[in-house]
């Protein structure tokens, strides 16, 4: 069974860098037939994809948040990360991480909340 | 950019009724869409993707359907587990793009 788990600080200060990652278990980030996302939702608000990464490495983001978003593989854990710079308010959200296959996202993570504030 | 819309933005229904939620694209999506359940707490669950083929373990009383801008998800009888809030999903080939639509909360 497949299990995505995110991990990072639950507080970021303004203007700081946010960074997260997904450790997935029970199959291997280099199978080509998936993509790897973030997705965030705001509190009580609906959901925004942040972007993917193949195990390719490579990567296509949301063009709202592309400025400010790298995301990367490590291979060698099985994991996958988010980096989001220059934070503001406006990013505190549940983070999650997702597997996507024929454009529909089959295993998420469970979520991380992070919070923007000084 | 496609813009999703769900409507109705609640809908109350009995258990053991049939439920439709509807969706609605900005410009034709052709069959790239998908929909979720999400309970309070809990990360969104995939029920159906490219619009009709429900994903692994999903109860056949769900069902998708539509193409182009229009799309519908039906629950045929309404079991007490499935007052959730429900999302769609339109997916873009190129460039990639993935956009959810606002939400329906089905209650009782």
């Amino acid at each position: 069974q497949v299990q995505l788990q995110e991990s990072g600080p639950g507080l970021v200060k303004p203007s700081q860098t946010l960074s997260l990652t997904c450790t997935v278990s029970g199959g291997s980030i280099t199978n080509g037939a998936y993509y790897w996302s973030w997705i965030r939702q705001h509190p009580g608000k609906g959901l925004e994809w942040i972007g993917y990464i193949y195990y390719s490495g490579s990567t296509s983001y949301n063009p709202s948040l592309k400025s400010r978003v790298t995301i990367s593989l490590d291979t060698s854990e099985n994991q996958f990360s988010l980096k989001l710079s220059s934070v503001t308010a406006t990013d505190t959200a549940v983070y999650y991480c997702a597997r996507e296959r024929h454009g529909g996202f089959d295993y998420w993570g469970q979520g991380t909340l992070v919070t923007v504030s000084s | 950019e496609i813009v999703m819309t769900q409507s109705p933005a609640t809908l109350s229904v009995s258990p053991g009724e049939r439920a439709t939620l509807s969706c609605r694209a900005s410009q034709s999506g052709s069959s790239n869409l998908a929909w979720y359940q999400q309970k309070p707490g809990q990360a969104p669950r995939l029920l159906i993707y490219a619009a009709s083929t429900r994903a692994t373990g999903i109860p056949a009383r769900f069902s998708g359907s539509g193409s182009g801008t229009e799309f519908t998800l039906t629950i045929s009888s309404l079991q007490s587990e499935d007052f959730a809030v429900y999302y769609c999903q339109h997916y873009n080939n190129w460039p990639p793009m993935y956009t959810f639509g606002q939400g329906t909360k089905l209650e009782i």
